[in-house]
């Protein structure tokens, strides 16, 4: 079975300063890769996703995210992050088969200071 | 699209009542998905329907709780009896697969008290 790991609970960075959010995930064949993220009080939006081909993704509000098969890791990065990024960031995992299921990481909860 | 519309946002029961909590999935997406979410135990699929078919009720804690999707438009998750340890945000999600590839679409969410 797949798994994800988000090792990162909590961070906080400034705003305006770079970020990049780490995910891990376990899963035997190529995994399909999302990250979500869900702002206080609502629900999880898709920020991007990977299925095949070019491993670096963009994604909506200036995310990025890179896959790299030999460290089996799926991070989402932000050159410049802004007060309104605050929000809690959740990697997921589907999988060719029975990929209608996603795993999902812990999350990692965000905060941005002045 | 309207997206995913969840309802009520909020609710607030006393323990031993039943709680439904209600979804309309975005039109032409033929997977639905409910999901509880909790500090303790994050994100967790309870069950999901394919074409309004139960596929895999596995992660649905114990027979308190029921989910139905009578059609193509609408889901039901009901708790009956509930108790405080029911308390979370449970989310309602619905995809459709094209090729082999699915995306989630989330509602917004139906935050439960239960005291």
């Amino acid at each position: 079975a797949q798994s994800v790991t988000q090792p990162d609970i909590h961070i906080t960075v400034s705003e305006g300063a770079s970020l990049e959010l780490r995910c891990n995930y376990s899963y035997g064949a190529t995994p399909y890769l999302f990250w979500y993220v869900q702002s206080p009080g609502q629900g999880l939006q898709l920020l991007l996703k990977y299925f095949s081909g070019d491993t670096l993704v963009q994604g909506i509000k200036g995310f990025e995210a890179e896959f790299k098969r030999s460290q089996s890791s799926f991070n989402l990065r932000k050159p410049s992050v802004h007060w309104s990024d605050a929000a809690e960031y959740f990697c997921a995992v589907g999988t060719l088969f029975g990929n209608e299921k996603l795993t999902f990481g812990t999350g990692t909860r965000l905060t941005i200071i002045p | 699209d309207a997206g995913v519309i969840q309802s009520p946002r909020h609710e607030v029961t006393e323990m031993g009542q039943e709680v439904t909590l209600r979804c309309k999935p975005i039109s032409g997406h033929d997977y639905l998905f409910w999901y509880r979410q909790t500090m303790m135990r994050g994100l967790e699929l309870l069950i999901y329907f394919n074409n309004n078919v139960p596929i895999d009720d596995s992660g649905m804690p114990e027979d308190r709780f029921s989910a139905k999707m009578p059609n193509a438009s609408f889901s039901t998750l009901k708790i009956q009896p509930s108790e405080p340890r029911d308390s979370a945000v449970y989310f309602c999600a619905s995809s459709y697969l094209s090729g082999s590839k699915n995306i989630q679409y989330f509602g917004a969410g139906t935050r439960l008290s239960v005291l």
